[in-house]
């Protein structure tokens, strides 16, 4: 079983709508979580962080994480097509400042006009 | 503030022949990781530096790789001799202490044929 589980997608959406990016994990040490978006050729560039459970809200992404099923997720509302690009999520046990990241494979989002 | 550079973006090489990777992390930054993407995979974690000394190199594949970090500035991954499975992306990212997450640069795109 892999540490960390993502549909890689891709997922096609008209522009205004909601959508739901989730990812599940194994590891039960994993204290952080981050959404990183990576537009092509570039780097991944860290969107959402969270600690422990709970929720995150900027602008017009959220971020929600349940510990107790493993489960985290990322909504986006009034998504735009400067949206689209592959979304990660990535964990880890420790400070993500300094702490080994596990990624999922990522979500591939694209977002029509 | 400049990110985190590398270079070169892209190298195409034989089988058996030797590729050196720079990155050069954000001024400051006493964390520099390397990480991978091989094709259809998730990024994988290859090696952190704290300053110049080697924090975690649990995830470098084989002896075919070393890191070095000089003066705790930039880091170069050297792969001698590269094999065909070395194909990837490779990312650089820098990080300091308090921050949350890294900055990720934008890779280096290898070609091993």
């Amino acid at each position: 079983q892999k540490e960390v589980e993502q549909d890689p997608g891709p997922l096609s959406v008209p522009e205004g709508a909601i959508v739901s990016l989730n990812c599940t994990y194994s590891n039960s040490a994993f204290q952080y979580f981050m959404w990183y978006r990576q537009y092509s050729r570039k780097g991944p560039e860290l969107l959402m962080y969270t600690y422990s459970s709970g929720n995150k809200e900027d602008g017009r992404f959220t971020a929600q994480v349940d510990k107790s099923s493993k489960y985290i997720s990322l909504f986006i509302r009034d998504s735009q097509p400067s949206d689209s690009a592959t979304y990660l999520c990535a964990m880890s046990a420790g400070n993500s400042g300094y702490s080994t990241l596990t990624f999922g494979k990522g979500t591939m989002l694209l977002v029509s006009p | 503030e400049a990110g985190v550079t590398q270079f070169p973006s892209h190298s195409v090489i034989e089988k058996g022949q030797t590729v050196t990777l720079r990155c050069d992390p954000i001024s400051g930054h006493d964390n520099l990781y390397w990480y991978r993407r091989v094709m259809g995979k998730e990024i994988k974690f290859l090696l952190h530096f704290v300053k110049e000394s080697k924090q975690d190199e649990s995830g470098m594949p084989n002896n075919r790789f070393l890191a070095e970090r000089t003066g705790g500035t930039y880091s170069t991954l050297k792969v001698q001799p590269a094999e065909l499975e070395d194909s990837g992306v490779y990312f650089c990212a820098s990080s300091h202490p308090g921050n949350y997450g890294y900055t990720f640069g934008s890779g280096t795109r290898l070609t091993v044929v």
